[in-house]
């Protein structure tokens, strides 16, 4: 069985930084292109970005780059995006997602807060 | 980047009804190379984490009850639900992954 699980979410003050993580299991990880997807509040689905099998090629939403970083590490089974200069508009819920034949599997998604 | 627009928002219907969402592109989702149409939908009901519904435009997932059905192709793209039951009660989002990935705006379907 295919999960996926989200860890790191909280509470941050604009201008901070934190590293969700994503751990997977039930197939094999490094096959898989990942990706960030994420959720504001009574919004819509928001894609975050994208990171290559092992790890060599990522992409970015516009709205995104330069502030967040996806990472993988594949021995751990792992994806990870690391936020930083976070806004109020980045307060949400961020889903870990795995491309298959689209974005097939979904973690149960991560709360982040960012309020002063 | 591409945009992907969603009709209606929102709509609600009575069980036993068909149920019609359109999605179009700001450019074309179809290859050449291959004649797909890179497009996708989920459904998300309230409170879970989206599930895909159909990729390349047309083609329904496993699992996924024959009464979901895609069509379209190019820039204008139809979720068509026939026959609603209680629970397709969600919002429904199509993607395109194309040009890396865009959803939809979401269109909100609820049931009379």
């Amino acid at each position: 069985e295919v999960k996926l699980v989200e860890s790191g979410g909280g509470l941050l003050k604009p201008g901070g930084s934190l590293k969700l993580s994503c751990v997977a299991s039930g197939f094999t990880f490094s096959n898989y292109w990942m990706h960030w997807v994420r959720q504001a509040p009574g919004k819509g689905l928001e894609w975050i970005g994208e990171i290559e099998y092992d790890g060599t090629e990522t992409n970015y939403a516009p709205s995104i780059k330069d502030r967040f970083t996806i990472s993988r590490d594949n021995a751990k089974n792992t994806l990870y995006l690391q936020m930083s200069s976070v806004r109020s508009e980045d307060t949400a819920t961020y889903f870990c997602t795995l491309w298959h034949q689209g974005l097939d599997y979904w973690g149960q998604g991560v709360m982040v807060t960012v309020s002063s | 980047d591409i945009v992907m627009t969603q009709s209606p928002s929102s709509l609600a219907v009575s069980a036993g009804e068909t149920v019609t969402i359109n999605c179009k592109s700001s450019q074309s989702l179809l290859y050449s190379g291959n004649q797909k149409n890179y497009l996708a939908w989920y459904q998300q009901k309230p409170g879970q984490s989206p599930k895909l519904l159909i990729y390349w435009a047309s083609t329904r997932q496993s699992g996924v009850p024959d009464r979901f059905i895609g069509s379209g192709s190019g820039t204008d793209f139809t979720l068509t639900i026939s026959s609603v039951q209680a629970e397709d009660l969600a919002i429904y989002y199509c993607q395109q992954y194309y040009d890396t990935l865009t959803f939809g705006s979401g269109t909100k379907l609820e049931i009379k």
